[in-house]
Formats: structure tokens, C-alpha cells, sequence
């Protein structure tokens, strides 16, 4: 079946420094939709991406779908406290597929 | 405007007892999921349901059984309750297949 596999699994950062989780997908994806889930909390939709290749922000978030729609990238630039939290990849494997799939997840810590 | 609601929040079960957890959305959404999250494992799919009256089993459907007789309802059904479904249940809607998933506040389950 699909796999989906992010990294890091954990990340800590100094406040004001980059983070960046990588998402990869043992079959091409149709999408792949980020989620933030914070301590305690469940997981919030952040974005979705359909294109190869396609790029979109938000902010400071950064967002990026592979060229052969196998990975995707998050990269946050100059974290804040307010970014802590896991954040998540999920897919839909090919157009047939109904099941969304989702990552392990990367723990992010911000240390003030 | 309530989202998606799951009910208990928290439930303490012993072995061998059976228990629904219960989910419902107001939104008027097809597609509907139930996840379990364990710690470090990220969101596992149980089953899922893109209409009233059909369901599809995920990535781990052993020990549990759902319906879809509404669209609006989703109950999880958990059968001579074993430790290893210790777990935070998740239940999950979208209007379509390629749309972001609305998720409730979770139900924290512990087997004893």
C-alpha cells in the first residue's frame, strides 16, 4: 500500500532560525495537503497543493510539490513560538484512490 | 457553526468491553474517516466512508466496524476492547476527495 514518509521526526530550532520537513511518497500522489496539529490539539488544514512542481506561502510557510509528485517540502523561515506543533503531509494515492494517507509527522520545538 | 463533532472526549474501557465512539458533522460533507494516532506514529486510517451507506476499510480496520446510515453520522464501533487500541481516535470530513479534511477535537481512549 501507499506509504507516505516524512523527516525529521523531530526538530528542535533556536527562535528566528529556518525549519524545513520533507515529505516523500513511495507512489505519485494526486495531492498532498499539509496539516499543524498543536500539543493537545488536532490536526488544522494548512494548505493543498495539486501541481507538479507547483510552489505557494503563506507568510512565512513555504510550501512545495515535487516535480514527479512523489515529494513535498514545508520550509518555515524565522520560526516563532507560535509554530510549534507537528506538522503532518497527507496524499492521495493516483485518481482512484479515496483513502488519505498521512506522514509520521515532524515535531517542532522553538526554544525562545 | 459546530464542524465536526466526536463524543466522549474521554473513555476509560476494560478488556473485552464494547464501546461507539460517535461523530458527527454539520457541513453537509461526503467523505468522512476515522483515524487513531498513537504517539510518534502519526495518523493511521481505520476506515473511511464517501457516502451514506458505503465504507471502505484503511490501513488498519481490524477490531473495529463503522456505519454510514446518514450522511451527517459516522459511528466507530470497538468490539471486545483489547490495550493496543489505546489510542487518540480522530474522526475527519471533506466535501470531496481533493479537499481538506475537517477534524474533530479527538476521543482519548484508554484499555485496561
Amino acid at each position: 500500500g501507499q506509504q507516505v514518509m516524512q523527516i525529521p521526526q523531530y526538530q528542535h530550532v533556536q527562535e528566528g532560525e529556518d525549519f524545513t520537513t520533507y515529505c516523500n511518497s513511495s507512489t505519485t500522489l494526486s495531492n498532498i495537503q499539509w496539516y499543524k496539529q498543536r500539543p493537545g490539539g488536532h490536526p488544522v488544514f494548512l494548505i493543498q497543493l495539486v501541481k507538479s512542481g507547483e510552489v505557494k506561502k503563506q507568510k512565512r510557510l513555504t510550501f512545495q510539490f515535487g516535480e514527479a509528485k512523489k515529494n513535498s517540502s514545508l520550509h518555515i523561515t524565522a520560526t516563532q513560538t507560535t509554530d510549534v506543533g507537528t506538522y503532518f503531509c497527507a496524499g492521495h494515492s493516483g485518481a482512484g484512490s479515496y483513502q488519505l494517507t498521512f506522514g509520521k509527522g515532524t515535531k517542532l520545538s522553538v526554544i525562545p | 457553526n459546530a464542524g465536526v463533532t466526536q463524543t466522549p472526549k474521554f473513555r476509560i474501557l476494560k478488556i473485552g468491553q464494547s464501546m461507539t465512539l460517535q461523530c458527527a458533522q454539520d457541513m453537509n460533507h461526503n467523505y468522512m474517516y476515522w483515524y487513531r494516532q498513537d504517539p510518534g506514529m502519526g495518523l493511521k486510517l481505520i476506515y473511511y466512508s464517501v457516502g451514506a451507506g458505503i465504507t471502505d476499510k484503511g490501513e488498519v480496520p481490524n477490531g473495529y466496524n463503522v456505519s454510514r446510515s446518514t450522511t451527517e453520522d459516522f459511528p466507530l464501533r470497538l468490539e471486545l476492547a483489547a490495550p493496543s487500541q489505546t489510542s487518540v481516535y480522530f474522526c475527519a470530513s471533506s466535501y470531496a476527495r481533493n479537499t481538506e479534511a475537517f477534524f474533530g477535537q479527538g476521543t482519548r481512549l484508554t484499555v485496561v
